[in-house]
């Protein structure tokens, strides 16, 4: 069974741009959230969404955004790049949503913002 | 609102000894914990996870990690270290939001970098 998918792998952006991150969960996994990664924030929750809805947001600017597919892949955006967006962004599936159920993480895209 | 400490952001071990990551939480609802690893460049692999029942939980490569709810802690320990045990380890509690209902949001500690010597 193929794991979690992650593209790209890195992107390097410039301030003031947008960027989109694609996830793709494995197969009969409906439930991904997102998660940033950076040496001084750790891991950090942004949101999560199970059958094309979002059940649960992080504290981040509007400038961070996501949404799901029918397929169950999801992407996230984020708008006007700012520095300090430079992190690790994590993708994590799960056969449904709920406390116990397992998260399987992806390999993660790198992001840098010069 | 949920929270997780590691104690102790580099523990380092010689090959063979015992490994001891701290963990405590703090949770106003019962908790579910876990630990993951993290190789570098790699995503989180959960290495073991306590929800409810026995508090002693038994992982993957040989890891366990004792749920003690008097103490809020999470402990993970390995009696034996191998040098590909080096990665960074995370402790995280499972979130609820307002409403008491439980959704896909892990709360992760600050991580801890175990190093293994030979």
């Amino acid at each position: 069974k193929a794991g979690v998918t992650q593209t790209p792998r890195y992107l390097i952006k410039t301030r003031g741009q947008q960027v989109t991150l694609s996830c793709s969960p494995i197969s009969g996994h409906r439930s991904v959230s997102w998660y940033q990664q950076t040496p001084g924030q750790g891991l950090q929750f942004l949101f999560e969404y199970f059958s094309e809805t979002q059940r649960n947001k992080g504290n981040f600017p509007g400038r961070f955004s996501g949404r799901q597919f029918s397929n169950s892949r999801s992407e996230m955006n984020v708008s006007t790049l700012e520095l300090g967006d430079s992190a690790l962004y994590l993708c994590a599936s799960s056969f449904t949503s709920g406390t116990y159920n397992e998260q399987f993480f992806g390999p993660g895209t790198r992001l840098t913002v010069l | 609102a949920q929270s997780v400490t590691q104690l102790g952001s580099h523990v380092s071990v010689s090959e063979g000894a015992l490994v001891l990551l701290r963990c405590n939480y703090s949770s106003s609802v019962p908790p579910y914990l876990f630990w993951y690893v993290q190789y570098p460049n790699q995503g989180l692999q959960l290495l073991l996870k306590y929800t409810t029942g026995a508090t002693l939980v038994k992982g993957i490569n040989g890891f366990e990690a004792e749920f003690k709810k008097s103490e809020t802690s999470f402990h993970l320990t390995k009696p034996s270290a191998h040098m590909s045990d080096a990665a960074e380890y995370f402790c995280a509690v499972s979130g609820y939001n307002a409403g008491g209902t439980s959704y896909g949001k892990l709360t992760f500690g600050q991580g801890t970098i175990l190093t293994v010597h030979p």
